[in-house]
């Protein structure tokens, strides 16, 4: 199986100021189509998450531009680049590049905000 | 609007059964895979169960439910189901339904785990 492992920030973050998240894999997540299907999830607190990035660098339709991702193979970043409060939360990477059979998150890693 | 709505979660005790449903709407239901993905609480996300468009030619599950977990879907009724069997303090979680996989994500749209519901919490406890 596909082991994410998602780096903890250094917390925490102050207001306006950037921030990266970090996602290594086990293997690589190019899929055999091509693409490299690694999403990214934001969870605010008491609520389901919400996709924000899809194929390692697609903006979700109405996410912020101060999101963004990238990477490739096994290692991947989400990056924020102005903090701002309703940012707070704990954020998933997700691979499904072996789906349906392997499908997996990483354990996700919490944004507080100063 | 896309929408989906999951619920029957509940308190049950150790050894016991619930069904969870999940109701879609907004969408060509019969269309996506589907997916049960959990929460237990103040933990990580984790893929519980995912089905085939048909419902029947591919199902996985993870493999601390085989045996004991079974899903199924109903697309004349747009629902998805979870019959959760012999269960145990840690299925203790909020269960969500997704829809959507890999091929649903282009390069402008992606309709893989685009909406989610609030979930249903099953607590299992004596």
């Amino acid at each position: 199986d596909i082991v994410l492992t998602q780096t903890p920030l250094p917390s925490p973050v102050t207001l306006g100021q950037p921030a990266s998240i970090s996602c290594r894999s086990s293997q690589s997540l190019v899929h055999r189509d091509g693409n490299t299907y690694l999403s990214w999830l934001q969870q605010r607190p008491g609520q389901p998450p919400r996709l924000l990035i899809y194929k390692t660098s697609k903006r979700f339709s109405g996410v912020p531009d101060r999101f963004s991702g990238s990477g490739a193979g096994t290692d991947f970043t989400l990056k924020i680049s102005r903090v701002e409060a309703e940012d707070v939360g704990v954020y998933f990477c997700m691979q499904v590049t072996r789906f349906p059979g392997g499908f997996t998150f990483g354990q996700g890693t919490k944004l507080e905000i100063k | 609007e896309v929408q989906l709505v999951e619920f029957g979660g509940g308190l049950v005790q150790p050894g016991g059964s619930l069904r969870l449903s999940c109701a879609a709407s907004g969408f060509t239901f019969s269309d996506y895979w589907m997916t049960w993905i959990r929460q237990a609480p103040g933990k990580g996300l984790e893929r519980v169960a995912t089905i085939i468009q048909d419902g029947r030619s591919e199902i996985y599950y993870v493999d601390s439910v085989k045996g004991r977990f079974t899903i199924s879907r109903d697309n004349a009724k747009n629902s998805l189901f979870l019959q959760m069997n012999s269960l145990r303090a840690e299925d203790t979680a909020v269960f969500y339904c997704v829809r959507g996989a890999p091929g649903d994500c282009s390069s402008t749209s992606c309709s893989l785990m685009d909406v989610w519901g609030q979930g249903t919490t099953v607590t299992v406890s004596s």
